[in-house]
């Protein structure tokens, strides 16, 4: 199979301060993982993609410094949400490749940001 | 920039129906992946397609994709209320680093009636 989870399912946090969402592939390893954001009924956006042992590319528009993610091995990639503000709430979702082209996703994250 | 466009938006039909969603790219596609997503959760992979005039089956859900590898559609025959949730199409596409990504088609809401 292709597992990845990702933690916290959800999350509630206060204007300020730093929240951290971590997606793991349970089941194999992968060296390129994605982070996307969605908003209620829409598509998913691009984040950024996550590269082993290296710097995470953004996509256009995307503050590095506020949304900083980590991919210190081959299993996991965090996303890190800096001083959080209400409008970052949204669902989180991480993906995965097993080194073909077929993404596997996590069960995504919603962050509300009070 | 590559875009894909998916229609319908929604659709709502009784259980037992058949159905089609489509999805239309801009320019060739060389990997197109359906996915199924139920509302606040991650993305299930449905199929991928690659070749001009390929098809696959998975249950009662066939995907196919045109000669001309611009136009895919999904098609499930005798719904039922598991069927329910959004359908994405994703296209390969280059990410700001020159590396793979996907892009995403806005999805379609299915509901199936009892």
């Amino acid at each position: 199979g292709a597992v990845v989870s990702q933690h916290p399912s959800r999350v509630i946090c206060k204007s300020g301060t730093s929240v951290k969402i971590e997606c793991r592939s349970l089941d194999f390893q992968a060296t390129t993982m994605f982070w996307y954001r969605q908003f209620p009924k829409q598509s998913l956006m691009l984040m950024a993609t996550s590269n082993e042992g290296s710097k995470a590319t953004y996509e256009q528009g995307v503050e590095k410094d506020k949304f900083l993610i980590n991919h210190a091995s081959l299993t996991l990639s965090t996303l890190t949400v800096t001083s959080a503000h209400p409008e970052d709430s949204s669902f989180y979702i991480c993906s995965a490749g097993k080194g073909g082209e077929t993404q596997y996703f996590g069960p995504g994250t919603r962050l509300l940001v009070l | 920039s590559q875009e894909l466009e998916q229609s319908p938006q929604s659709l709502i039909v009784q259980e037992g129906k058949n159905l089609t969603i489509n999805c239309t790219s801009s320019k060739t596609l060389y990997g197109l992946y359906w996915y199924k997503q139920k509302y606040g959760e991650g993305l299930i992979f449905l199929m991928m397609l690659q070749k001009g005039g390929e098809e696959k089956s998975h249950e009662k859900i066939t995907a196919k994709l045109d000669e001309k590898k611009q136009q895919s559609s999904l098609h499930i025959t005798a719904s039922q209320p598991s069927h329910a949730g959004i359908y994405l199409c994703g296209a390969d596409g280059i990410n700001a680093g020159n590396n793979r990504k996907l892009i995403w088609g806005l999805g379609t809401s299915l509901a199936v009636n009892p």
